[in-house]
């Protein structure tokens, strides 16, 4: 079956640490996503790429870096530098010729901060 | 402002009530307007795009007012399986498309 897989589910992170958060489709998707969720808020854009090797700052890419090497993979850097981590992030990828019309989305990573 | 401004709720309603949710959204070059359905913890899902003139699609009727900018939802006889959250998505239409959600509001439909 066709979809975006995330991984892991559940992710500790320590103090000064970086970790990466894993997002794959097999949709064959040109466009990809990364949100942010924090409780009773809204979706928050942290980058978006719409083709490889490309990819484009969202609304709160600060402490945070991704890479477009391979269609399929689109994985998240969460980097020391961003100082309030904990969130339910979400990947997510639209059609060709529907960039953000419909979001296909992932089950979603959930970050904490030990 | 916030591009996307939502009731967050909750809303609490018994099975068979009708419930009405609304949204504004705040640039009036906004062209496409959804609604996402995000049960706890898991991802959103699409539940319907909203048309100028309307859209029915069963129990749920979306309505769009460009004038005053307002997107409505209304989900009629409802049922346990509706309680979610609902999440007004806004796309604000430039070449490279951003979508924009609000805070979403909560529904939870008791027997």
């Amino acid at each position: 079956d066709g979809g975006i897989t995330q991984s892991p589910k559940y992710l500790f992170r320590k103090e000064g640490q970086n970790v990466t958060l894993s997002c794959e489709q097999n949709l064959n998707h040109d466009a990809m996503y990364w949100y942010r969720q924090d409780p009773g808020q809204g979706l928050r854009l942290i980058y978006y790429s719409q083709i490889v090797n490309d990819f484009q700052k969202g609304d709160i890419a600060e402490g945070y870096s991704v890479s477009r090497e391979k269609k399929e993979s689109f994985p998240l850097t969460v980097t020391s530098a961003q100082k309030n981590p904990t969130a339910f992030y979400l990947c997510a990828s639209s059609p060709p010729g529907q960039i953000n019309e419909k979001l296909f989305f992932g089950s979603g990573t959930q970050l904490s901060v030990l | 402002r916030k591009e996307v401004e939502q009731d967050p709720g909750p809303f609490n309603v018994p099975e068979g009530a009708t419930v009405a949710f609304n949204c504004t959204y705040s640039n009036s070059a906004s062209q496409s307007f959804f609604w996402y359905r995000q049960d706890c913890r898991k991802e959103p899902k699409l539940l319907m795009s909203v048309y100028s003139s309307g859209n029915e699609d069963g129990r749920f009727t979306a309505q769009l007012n460009r004038a005053s900018q307002y997107i409505s939802l209304l989900i009629r006889d409802s049922k346990l399986s509706d309680s979610a959250t609902y999440l007004c998505v806004v796309n604000r239409g430039s070449t490279l498309g951003r979508l924009y959600f609000g805070r979403g509001t909560q529904l939870t439909v008791w027997p």
